[in-house]
């Protein structure tokens, strides 16, 4: 079966800082990949998702994110954070040759961004 | 933008009691799915439901959790006799069929088992 890691669980930043979410799965495997944001209070939202092609996927918000099939990664990336992206993030993975739909979630990172 | 509805946002029921929770998923989705969120745990996987029928579940899932597409357009679980452990946020989500699908959650329904 597969997981989920994201090492990170709680980020503080300042504003304009620059950000990195690390996720890495286990499967070995075809995978479809995704990070969703949770604003406090709200539901999951969908930032951005990986199904194939290129690697470096550009998501709502200014997020982006690159699919590193050799390091089972699939980090988050924003080059200058708000106030208002301060949230819950978490990576999710699909097996996507099970024919599975699936996710599978991480633990989620909690970000504050400070103003 | 099309949205997932759940209610109630919150609901408070004793142990051994019967809850269904209520989703409206978006109309055009083919695949609906239930997940979970036990306070400072992960995102859990417990069921997908596509033409009418459970297509994928999860250990969680078990004899006392029902799902249901009663009219067309609502989408339930049920959860026969609550224990203390059920209490959690429970979301609902949906999808189109395809490959290329991505998920659009609803805001969740509040679970607390007394």
């Amino acid at each position: 079966a597969q997981s989920v890691s994201q090492h990170n669980h709680h980020v503080i930043l300042s504003e304009a800082a620059s950000l990195e979410l690390g996720c890495n799965y286990s499967y070995g495997g075809t995978v479809n990949l995704f990070w969703y944001v949770q604003y406090p209070g709200q539901h999951l939202q969908l930032l951005l998702k990986y199904f194939s092609g290129d690697p470096l996927v550009k998501g709502i918000k200014g997020f982006e994110a690159e699919f590193i099939k050799s390091k089972f990664s699939f980090n988050l990336r924003k080059p200058s954070v708000q106030w208002s992206d301060t949230a819950e993030y978490f990576c999710a993975v699909n097996a996507r040759d099970t024919g599975r739909r699936a996710l599978t979630f991480g633990s989620g990172t909690r970000l504050q961004v400070q103003p | 933008e099309p949205e997932v509805t759940q209610t109630p946002s919150h609901q408070v029921t004793q142990m051994g009691q019967e809850v269904i929770l209520r989703c409206v998923p978006i109309s055009n989705h083919l695949y609906f799915y239930w997940y979970r969120q036990i306070l400072g745990q992960k995102v859990e996987f417990l069921v997908s439901f596509y033409n009418n029928e459970i297509s994928e579940k999860s250990e969680i899932f078990d004899d006392q959790f029902s799902v249901e597409r009663p009219d067309g357009s609502n989408f339930t679980l049920k959860i026969r006799s609550t224990k203390l452990e059920d209490s959690a946020m429970y979301f609902c989500a949906s999808s189109l069929q395809g490959a290329n699908y991505g998920y659009t959650f609803g805001s969740g329904t509040r679970l607390t088992v007394v």
